[in-house]
């Protein structure tokens, strides 16, 4: 099984939808993070999650919302999205620390119309 | 704004042929990652570096890290199809757990 299982693959929506993506980690690792990954522009870190807490927020607009129930789940609320905003977005997980190696999932392509 | 250039953005080469990716900033990194990410797919991580001109090497793939902690190197030894996707570097600057990630390479070897 994938250690890092993100759902949907692929979405569609349009910008007065309110959709949510999902991101599971069977590794047993104590962060999460959302990153977006355009075209062209380098993996953009959005969140960090660090045992359930919020560390890091890299002034995403709050049409994005993140949400970690516990330390294996990790959740993004999507709403009023925008053109620009269709990408890769992808979850990763690690154990927290220097150093520590980061398991991406194979991310959802989210496509706003 | 931290910044990690990767050069060259792509590449296409023979298969047998040897190539070096590069990965430049003017930040000093704590650590320092390379990732293969292939289409359809997250990024899979290669090596991690922390030491100021250490070298590793993973078969064919040899990576340096600077002796400033500023750069780093990926070398591949006669390249192969399966080599092919998007490399990708990421540092983490000291003090912090994230990492920041690279502009990009993306590497296409012809058969």
């Amino acid at each position: 099984e994938t250690g890092v299982t993100q759902t949907p693959r692929h979405l569609v929506m349009g910008m007065t939808n309110k959709k949510s993506l999902k991101c599971e980690q069977h590794l047993g690792h104590n962060a999460m993070y959302w990153y977006k990954q355009s075209a062209k522009k380098p993996l953009e870190l959005m969140f960090v999650y660090n045992f359930k807490e919020q560390t890091e927020n890299n002034s995403v607009p709050s049409r994005f919302s993140p949400e970690c129930p516990n330390s294996s789940h990790l959740f993004l609320h999507l709403h009023t999205l925008q053109p620009e905003d269709s990408a890769l977005y992808l979850c990763a997980s690690s154990q927290i620390g220097q150093a520590q190696p980061q398991h991406f999932g194979d991310g959802t392509r989210l496509s706003i119309l | 704004t931290q910044l990690l250039e990767q050069s060259p953005q792509f590449l296409s080469i023979q298969e047998g042929e040897n190539l070096t990716v590069y990965c430049n900033s003017s930040s000093v990194f704590s650590s320092l990652q390379w990732y293969r990410q292939e289409p359809g797919e997250g990024p899979v991580l290669l090596v991690t570096v922390v030491t100021g001109g250490e070298v590793k090497k993973l078969k064919r793939l040899t990576f340096q890290f600077g002796d400033a902690r500023k750069d780093s190197s990926l070398h591949i030894t006669a390249a192969q199809p399966g080599d092919t996707g998007l490399y990708l570097c990421a540092g983490s600057l000291s003090g912090t757990y994230k990492y920041i990630f690279g502009t990009g390479t993306r590497l296409k070897v012809l058969a």
